[in-house]
């Protein structure tokens, strides 16, 4: 079966404007998060959601937000972007919330911001 | 905070040779601990996990080890091969909950 799809895989943006990218999870899976990937912070957590619902957020600013549906696919958002924000943004899936937490993630999206 | 902390942060050792990846977690109530190999370019993928109510986990020439009094767990490689070279990075959280933290990474090079 598929595995967690993310788009768009790469893109550029300036500084001011925002971003959205999109997680398509394993089929059948219900659970979704979201990691930043930078060279300086290492892997980062930034929000977890699960049957529509935000479960646990991430140190991140309000800038940072996103949203699941109710097919579990998943987007986050980035507002007013900043040179710092340039990363590696990670989706991953896990089956349910139930206790096994394995999770599988997708590709990521590679944000420039210049 | 939750914090963990991952040592060596490179390591290069011989075809051949043993690795071992050290790391520790500072949340008490951590009680899930995933290893994930990122080779370059490519996305985190799970190589080994393990419980809180198991000491060791083995799989074929990895194997994990926790000790939750003194807060530790490592990554023990034998045999390496090339295609071992990668970056690794343990990781804690609660059961039930999808939120890791990470370790920073470890670097492993393996020369033929």
């Amino acid at each position: 079966k598929a595995g967690v799809t993310q788009t768009p895989r790469y893109l550029i943006k300036t500084r001011g404007q925002q971003v959205t990218l999109s997680c398509s999870p394993i089929s059948g899976h219900r659970s979704v998060s979201w990691y930043q990937q930078t060279p300086g912070q290492g892997l980062q957590f930034l929000f977890e959601y699960f049957s529509e619902t935000q479960r646990n957020k991430g140190n991140f600013p309000g800038r940072f937000s996103g949203r699941q549906f109710s097919n579990s696919r998943s987007e986050m958002n980035v507002s007013t972007l900043e040179l710092g924000d340039s990363a590696l943004y990670l989706c991953a899936s896990s089956l349910d919330n139930s206790g096994a937490n394995v999770l599988t993630f997708g590709a990521g999206s590679r944000l420039t911001v210049l | 905070g939750e914090n963990v902390e991952q040592h060596p942060s490179t390591l290069s050792v011989q075809e051949g040779d043993s690795a071992v990846i050290k790391c520790t977690y500072s949340d008490s109530a951590s009680n899930y601990f995933p290893w994930y190999k990122q080779e370059l370019g490519k996305r985190p993928q799970l190589i080994i996990d393990i419980r809180s109510n198991v000491g060791e986990k083995k799989d074929q020439r990895i194997a994990v080890t926790l000790n939750k009094t003194a807060k530790h767990f490592s990554l023990h490689i034998t045999e390496t091969q090339p295609e071992d070279s990668a970056v690794y990075f343990c990781a804690a959280s609660r059961t039930g909950f999808q939120k890791l933290v990470f370790g920073t990474g470890t670097r492993l090079l393996v020369s033929p």
